[in-house]
């Protein structure tokens, strides 16, 4: 069964800074990855999506790499600012693509 | 504009009321699905429906009912709420399957309360 883990849980950083949240997975045959932002009151929104064949994907300061064979997944932020924060949740197929297994998300605040 | 509504946002309720919160796309969207996010926990899928009338069970579908008659509409129905659905619920659409790749909108969620 597919389980999928976020870690930190939280993180609390001045700005300016690169972040890395990491994201890992117990099933490496995966279709896809996506990474999501989460604002209170807001939903979810999709931020990057990396295929099986990728190794990672960018999106200006964001920057989303997956090692299939380990299980990872890092999404990089650079130069970190306070609009960014927010809850990032990795995410992975299952169920015949039917459905998709999240982590439980990264907690990210960026003071000024 | 292209988006996923939900009503209501936010509800209090008491056990045993049976409540429908509704959820409409307006994308033209195949497949709709229902997730609930506990702390900790992340998104569980709750529901999923590839197509009108196509509706099939996610990992957590105990005490909840759903609906697809039409294709904008996807109804999450909790029959005879108790204090463990006390949760937030997301409404999700895309043209394919979650997994394929297609882009997921949300919904903005609804926080229910069961007392």
């Amino acid at each position: 069964k597919q389980e999928v883990t976020q870690i930190p849980a939280a993180l609390s950083v001045p700005e300016g800074e690169n972040l890395v949240l990491n994201c890992s997975f117990t099933d490496s045959a995966i279709y896809n990855l996506q990474w999501f932002r989460q604002d209170p009151g807001k939903g979810l929104t999709s931020l990057l999506l990396i295929q099986s064949s990728q190794r990672e994907q960018t999106s200006g300061r964001l920057n989303a790499s997956l090692d299939k064979s380990s299980g990872r997944s890092t999404l990089y932020i650079a130069a970190s600012q306070p609009g960014d924060s927010a809850t990032y949740l990795c995410a992975v197929p299952a169920g015949g693509y039917n459905k998709l297994i999240f982590g439980a998300g990264t907690r990210l605040a960026v003071h000024p | 504009e292209a988006q996923v509504t939900q009503n209501p946002r936010y509800l209090i309720t008491v056990t045993g009321k049976k409540l429908t919160v509704t959820c409409s796309q307006n994308m033209n969207h195949e497949y709709m699905s229902w997730y609930r996010q506990d702390p900790g926990l992340g998104l569980r899928q709750i529901y999923y429906s590839m197509n009108v009338e196509v509706t099939d069970k996610g990992d957590v579908p105990e005490g909840y009912k759903v609906s697809r008659k039409e294709k904008r509409n996807f109804p999450l129905i909790l029959e005879s709420p108790s204090p463990n659905q006390t949760s937030l619920y997301f409404c999700a659409s895309s043209f394919s399957g979650a997994g394929l790749g297609d882009t997921q909108y949300f919904g903005p969620g609804t926080r229910l309360t069961v007392l």
